[in-house]
């Protein structure tokens, strides 16, 4: 039981460059969840999907885009990559009252 | 527009000592979050509060929520090396479940 996997774990991206970073669950649950890490920082949200077909956005979506391609996965598309977007990335799902946090993918943009 | 603050940002202590973490949020929320993050590592669920008054201890943490207040305490007693971490409280935020809004987390360096 793999709960929420990540894919990759590390990237070093180019100023411009795209790139999509990979999220799926295991846990069944509807809802999943975006968020970045900046240094010094909580998370923040970038977009969420309440359930299939749906996405919203959160408190910093720009220059962030979102796929949910079925009930376990979760993408999120980096069009064209600043080094504003260095950070580390989550991936979660969420069922009453609990978050679950994946491990995380740690984004450089040089 | 709901806004956490935690403080103490820094938090050295000594093996033994007792402290606590406040974690003051600026408008009404349903759910409060603890979570403790290695450096490197995810986040680790730590406790859930849903309810004024609520109490909820593990080990040498424990947790309260004043929804009255919009204050949730994190005390940690008899510190030991091992709880050196980041520590960050979540309130509950709007449009979704899920929508937890953070803060900035307190860095705990428990020293010998």
């Amino acid at each position: 039981n793999a709960g929420v996997t990540q894919t990759p774990k590390f990237q070093v991206l180019k100023t411009g460059q795209s790139m999509t970073l990979q999220c799926a669950q295991d846990m069944n649950h509807n809802s999943m969840y975006w968020y970045r890490q900046d240094p010094g920082m909580g998370l923040r949200l970038i977009y969420y999907s309440a359930s299939e077909g749906t996405t919203d956005k959160g408190e910093v979506p720009n220059g962030y885009n979102v796929s949910r391609l079925n009930k376990r996965e979760f993408s999120l598309r980096l069009e064209s990559a600043a080094p504003s977007q260095t950070s580390v990335y989550f991936c979660a799902t969420f069922t009453v009252p609990e978050a679950f946090f994946g491990q995380g993918t740690r984004l450089t943009v040089v | 527009e709901l806004k956490v603050e935690q403080n103490p940002l820094f938090l050295s202590m000594q093996e033994g000592k007792n402290y606590t973490i406040y974690c003051n949020y600026s408008t009404t929320s349903d759910r409060l979050y603890w979570y403790r993050q290695d450096p490197g590592k995810s986040l680790e669920s730590l406790f859930v509060l849903l309810s004024n008054g609520a109490v909820k201890q593990e080990g040498r943490l424990m947790a309260s929520l004043d929804t009255k207040a919009r204050l949730s305490t994190l005390h940690i007693t008899a510190a030991v090396h091992d709880l050196s971490a980041t520590y960050f409280c979540a309130a509950g935020g709007g449009g979704s479940q899920g929508n937890l809004i953070f803060g900035k987390g307190t860095k705990l360096s428990v020293k010998p």
